[in-house]
């Protein structure tokens, strides 16, 4: 079984700070993915990394996908309020499912 | 906004009772995986449906059972529920079998066993 392990659980900040959150597992995964997920909500797809190294940018966050492909991690510049959620890393394991960690929630206050 | 559908919103049931619970998936979308999240965890893979047909299972026993039908519709069955079944219920859809296809969830159905 492929395990992804995140950190921190959990994470209080104010508005305008910068945060990481960590996605690692000791198995190589063919791609990673990021969601964000809010109460009473399903998991919406924040991105998708494939390329060892790979590093993309979605507006103020950042996600890198290591070089091995077992770790990823997810960079918010000047947090909001509106980031506020569960953010989940995802693998897929060689075929159409996914495997998720178990998230970090985030809390952004004003 | 997903396209994704799920129904009921929220359920309460006693334990040794049996649960249907449905998704509309996205039209064209042949794949169908259903997942379970506990308080505090991840989405948990149950099994995957792909053109009406079980395609992968993950570590769930045989009560909890599965079907899809043609018009891009699903059923999640759980019999004889236990206290520890209670949960979110996500249904995610997308198109085919590709690894990294994008699964789009639904906004799940809350169950909760008493």
């Amino acid at each position: 079984t492929q395990l992804l392990e995140q950190s921190p659980q959990f994470l209080s900040i104010q508005e305008g700070e910068n945060l990481t959150v960590y996605c690692n597992s000791s198995s190589v995964f063919s791609s990673l993915q990021w969601y964000r997920q809010e109460p009473g909500e399903g998991p919406v797809l924040l991105v998708t990394v494939v390329t060892g190294g790979e590093v993309k940018k979605l507006k103020r966050l950042t996600f890198q996908f290591g070089d091995a492909r077992k770790d990823s991690s997810l960079h918010i510049t000047a947090a909001q309020p509106g980031d506020t959620g569960l953010y989940l890393c995802a693998g897929a394991p060689g075929y159409s499912t996914l495997t998720f960690g178990k998230g970090t929630m985030l809390l952004v206050s004003p | 906004e997903t396209g994704v559908t799920q129904s009921p919103t929220h359920l309460i049931k006693t334990r040794g009772q049996q649960v249907t619970l449905r998704c509309s998936s996205q039209s064209g979308h042949n794949t169908v995986s259903w997942y379970q999240q506990a308080l505090g965890q991840g989405p948990q893979f149950i099994f995957q449906y792909y053109r009406e047909e079980e395609n992968g299972r993950g570590n769930f026993p045989p009560r909890f059972s599965g079907l899809q039908f043609p018009n891009y519709s699903s059923e999640l069955n759980v019999n004889a529920l236990e206290l520890d079944d209670s949960a979110l219920y996500l249904c995610a859809s997308s198109p085919g079998l590709r690894e990294g296809d994008t699964q789009y969830f639904g906004p799940g159905t809350r169950l909760t066993v008493l």
